[in-house]
């Protein structure tokens, strides 16, 4: 099974700043014959359900504040925000949906303001 | 809209169909996944099965013991969960797999496991 690791597993950043979480992959997640890595990006505030922020690594779902941002390839990525807002306070998580075998979210970044 | 139901207290060892109502989308056209959150934990996939229900499959951790199935008639998804343990109380989504995995969840059911 693909074991899914984000890091650190709390951030705090001070409002306008740049915020950076990091999900690395047990192994590749990047389908060759597509060239797309399988790997989505989730916000999650305090009683409500997930929201997809980013998919295919770093595709913005139509609506999400271009603040957001996805990058790596591979075994390795990152979600950026890039001017930090108080609204953004969340716990943000990665997913891999590669495998057949079934989906794996990592354990989740808590972001919260300095 | 996806509106979860079916939810409840059941004893360990209990049995609970959740369902999942799905409307505003071609229900037909996608994969769907059950996904929990245990109180205060992440998040863990549970199961998906594609959109003709040709495909399904489980984690670990519910293998055996919970079945996925649909209605495309009645835009429906439900997962029958048997032998409850403690460890299955979460709150239980179901998504829609469609620009990526998960990408539309409802708001969830809250199933507990207790005696």
């Amino acid at each position: 099974d693909i074991v899914m690791t984000q890091s650190p597993d709390s951030l705090a950043v001070s409002l306008g700043e740049r915020a950076t979480i990091n999900c690395k992959s047990s192994q590749s997640v990047l389908f060759s014959s597509n060239n797309k890595n399988y790997l989505a990006w989730y916000q999650q505030k305090p009683g409500q359900p997930p929201k997809l922020l980013i998919y295919w690594a770093s595709t913005r779902r139509s609506g999400v504040p271009d603040r957001f941002s996805g990058s790596g390839s591979g075994t390795d990525f990152t979600l950026t925000i890039s001017s930090l807002q108080a609204e953004d306070v969340a716990i943000y998580y990665c997913l891999q949906y590669y495998s057949t075998r079934g989906y794996t979210f990592g354990q989740g970044t808590k972001l919260e303001i300095k | 809209q996806l509106v979860e139901s079916g939810g409840g207290l059941v004893k360990p060892g209990g049995s609970l169909r959740l369902s999942c109502s799905a409307s505003g989308f071609t229900f037909s056209d996608y994969y769907m996944s059950w996904i929990r959150q245990a109180p205060g934990k992440g998040l863990e996939w549970v199961s998906y099965i594609s959109s003709s229900s040709t495909y399904i499959n489980y984690a670990d951790s519910v293998k055996g013991r919970f079945t996925i199935s649909r209605d495309n008639a009645k835009k429906s998804l439900y997962l029958l969960m048997n032998s409850l343990r403690v460890e299955d109380t979460a709150v239980y989504y179901c998504a829609r797999d469609g620009v990526a995995a998960a990408d539309f969840w409802g708001q969830g059911t809250l199933v507990t496991v207790s005696s």
